[in-house]
């Protein structure tokens, strides 16, 4: 089974819809990210969180909210989805190692028509 | 300005052969960390190779090596004997102290090997 994983891996929604991600990890790290894509810019931190009572915005967290309802959980919600929130979404875990690298999930390919 | 810049949108290399993907970076941080990660066409970020800004020695993982010139900021992946199986997206990224362990990445380079 895989240690970091997305749900939905792609959805098509409308604007003004709300929306929820959600990313599930079985690693035991506290640290949990979430990046969106796109074409050309590389990845964007939306945001983070060090643990359950610490979240923290990104780069581009306007638009976004996040809920770390567990160690294990970390979702990230469109209120009312926009065209341009069109992307790849990407959940990331980290935890103590060797580099403290970060473990990504699969991606949600999102779709807002 | 970008603290991580990758300038080659995309390259080609022959199979069996070797390829420099060239990153550079911007940082007044005295310890940070250079990462290089892999996106296949299926998506997924597969983590290749880390620099410590410390570390005295290129870091090295199997096929991959890293061509860390600090003074250059400069943190180039060296791919050996490449594989039709290199081909994808290849993203370099910097973890700065302090960060929170958060990654900027840069706009990535898409190889293509081939035959």
């Amino acid at each position: 089974d895989a240690d970091v994983t997305q749900t939905p891996r792609n959805r098509i929604t409308k604007t003004g819809k709300r929306i929820m991600l959600e990313c599930s990890q079985t690693k035991g790290h506290d640290r949990m990210y979430w990046y969106r894509q796109d074409p050309g810019l590389g990845l964007q931190l939306i945001y983070y969180s060090f643990d359950v009572k610490d979240i923290n915005k990104g780069e581009i967290s306007d638009g976004y909210s996040v809920s770390r309802q567990a160690q294990a959980k970390f979702s990230l919600s469109l209120e009312s989805a926009i065209p341009n929130q069109t992307a790849l979404y990407f959940c990331a875990t980290s935890g103590p190692g060797t580099y403290n690298e970060q473990f990504f999930g699969p991606g949600t390919r999102l779709t807002v028509l | 300005a970008q603290k991580i810049t990758q300038t080659q949108p995309g390259m080609f290399v022959q199979e069996k052969e070797a390829v420099t993907l060239d990153c550079t970076y911007d940082t007044s941080d005295p310890s940070y960390g250079l990462f290089w990660y892999k996106q296949p066409s299926s998506g997924e970020m597969i983590f290749l190779i880390y620099q410590g800004s410390y570390d005295q020695q290129n870091a090295t993982e199997g096929r991959y090596s890293l061509n860390f010139q600090k003074a250059r900021k400069s943190a180039n992946l060296v791919i050996s004997a490449s594989q039709l199986g290199d081909s994808a997206m290849y993203f370099c990224a910097m973890r700065e102290t302090g960060g929170g362990n958060k990654l900027t990445f840069g706009t990535g380079t898409q190889l293509k090997v081939e035959l």
